[in-house]
């Protein structure tokens, strides 16, 4: 079972920041976290991940609480094209990735 | 690099045949994935591999059978089609094992059991 709660969807204007919560509370100290997202059936494509400090690329920036129970990932200026499912996933060491139901985000014009 | 090819891109069986899904990648990558992805859920690990003659089961094994003889490619096999085998089914590949880099994803192949 995937270690992480999302919500099912999420709503965004376009040009504004999309901010996706995802709780991970059971995380332990080797695991990361990790974001994909998955344009309408396309493969996923990785976003970005972190372990305990903010992290940001060309893409979106990952907020991670202190105590690591929860995150944001942040995409600073929402397009069109960023409507897709974002999933949230902790894993670490030899564990499989596992993908859960996702956060649907829509942007919209 | 064309990164994750997979091969066909869509295909039908009829209940009981059989046939090879294709991956390819040109990134020099150890790790390969299967994975297969239901309407409306997320991805499931089928196999896996680290490496060329090295394979390993991943959550949802049975029916499918895997090979890797080159680092390049990673077929996967399935033995008398089932409708419950109706799925989309994605090939990744990452430079380190899954818990410590990204994952890439081929295009999928889109399969129906009839």
């Amino acid at each position: 079972d995937a270690k992480t709660t999302q919500p099912t969807s999420m709503d965004c204007a376009e040009g504004r920041a999309a901010n996706l919560p995802c709780n991970h509370s059971t995380i332990s100290g080797n695991e990361y976290v990790y974001w994909y997202r998955q344009i309408h059936s396309q493969g996923p494509q990785y976003i970005i991940h972190g372990l305990k400090n903010n992290e940001t690329n060309e893409m979106a920036s990952l907020i991670i609480t202190e105590d690591r129970k929860s995150s944001t990932l942040i995409l600073p200026h929402a397009t069109l094209r960023d409507t897709a499912v974002y999933y949230c996933i902790v894993q670490g060491g030899s564990e499989k990735l596992v993908f859960g139901k996702g956060t649907k985000l829509t942007v919209n014009p | 690099n064309a990164g994750v090819t997979q091969t066909p891109k869509f295909r039908i069986l009829k209940i009981g045949q059989s046939m090879t899904l294709q991956c390819a990648q040109d990134m020099n990558h150890n790790y390969m994935y299967w994975y297969r992805q239901d309407p409306g859920m997320g991805l499931k690990l089928i196999y896996y591999s680290v490496g060329a003659g090295i394979t390993d089961k991943g959550e949802v094994p049975n029916g499918y059978n895997v090979s890797r003889s080159t680092t390049e490619d990673f077929p996967l096999r399935l033995e008398l089609a089932a409708p419950s085998q109706t799925s989309v089914y994605f090939c990744a590949s990452s430079y380190l094992g899954q818990g410590a880099g990204e994952q890439y994803f081929g295009p999928g192949t889109r399969l129906t059991v009839t």
